[in-house]
């Protein structure tokens, strides 16, 4: 009955590899976020959608690409890894308008 | 632009301690503020919230008050337990654009209770 899921939890990559991470809530909400924490525990938003259409895009490089094939759900994909994108990636939801944003467990991205 | 700065840590305690982290914010609007708090391998959980001028959010022993005067939303608890430990976030939400609610984020505090 996990609210938000991601999918990996753990992935790890060779610099230059393409990949996705997957994310999933069932409790309705309408806008879904991806976050970067690096090491230092520093949190950032990178995206936001609202029902369906990006409304945030906080000057991310564009080898990120979200996607939001429904409300349930908002992807990352992300081109030619880097060292740097090396942290964890936290999905969350929340329904527009409402404060609280709920958050998944988080994809540790390790790039070598 | 907004910005929340937050009590550089880490903050070590013993158990049924006193703790206080201090955050304080620049806002261009008239935010919400949070307290989340992300224990070891988990994602962030909120842990309490105010939305105007001297609100107090409070749960699991925990309070903060919204103090427009010094910009401020600092975390209290008066006897803090091992479970406590945490890293916990001050953030806020611009509450002026509906539907574009993004958390802007302080740097975290790693809490360390010791028995």
């Amino acid at each position: 009955d996990t609210a938000v899921s991601q999918t990996p939890k753990y992935l790890v990559t060779q610099m230059g590899n393409d990949k996705s991470i997957k994310c999933e809530q069932n409790l309705g909400h309408d806008t879904m976020y991806w976050y970067k924490q690096d090491s230092k525990k520093f949190l950032k938003i990178m995206f936001s959608y609202n029902n369906k259409e990006l409304i945030i895009n906080e000057t991310v490089p564009n080898r990120f690409s979200p996607k939001s094939p429904d409300k349930a759900h908002l992807n990352l994909h992300i081109n030619s890894l880097e060292l740097g994108d090396s942290a964890v990636y936290f999905c969350a939801s929340s329904q527009a308008g409402r404060l609280k944003q709920f958050f998944g467990p988080g994809t540790r991205l390790t790039v070598l | 632009g907004n910005s929340v700065t937050q009590m550089e840590g880490p903050v070590t305690l013993s158990e049924e301690a006193f703790l206080t982290i201090n955050c304080t914010y620049t806002a261009t609007g008239y935010p919400s503020l949070f307290w989340y708090v992300q224990y070891p391998g988990e994602g962030l959980q909120l842990l309490l919230k105010a939305t105007k001028a001297d609100d107090k959010g409070s749960n699991k022993g925990f309070e903060a008050t919204y103090r427009k005067e010094t910009t401020s939303f600092h975390l209290e608890k008066g006897s803090v337990q091992v479970s406590d430990s945490a890293v916990y976030f001050c953030a806020l939400s611009d509450q002026s654009n509906f539907g574009n609610e993004k958390l802007t984020f302080g740097t975290g505090t790693r809490l360390t209770i010791i028995p």
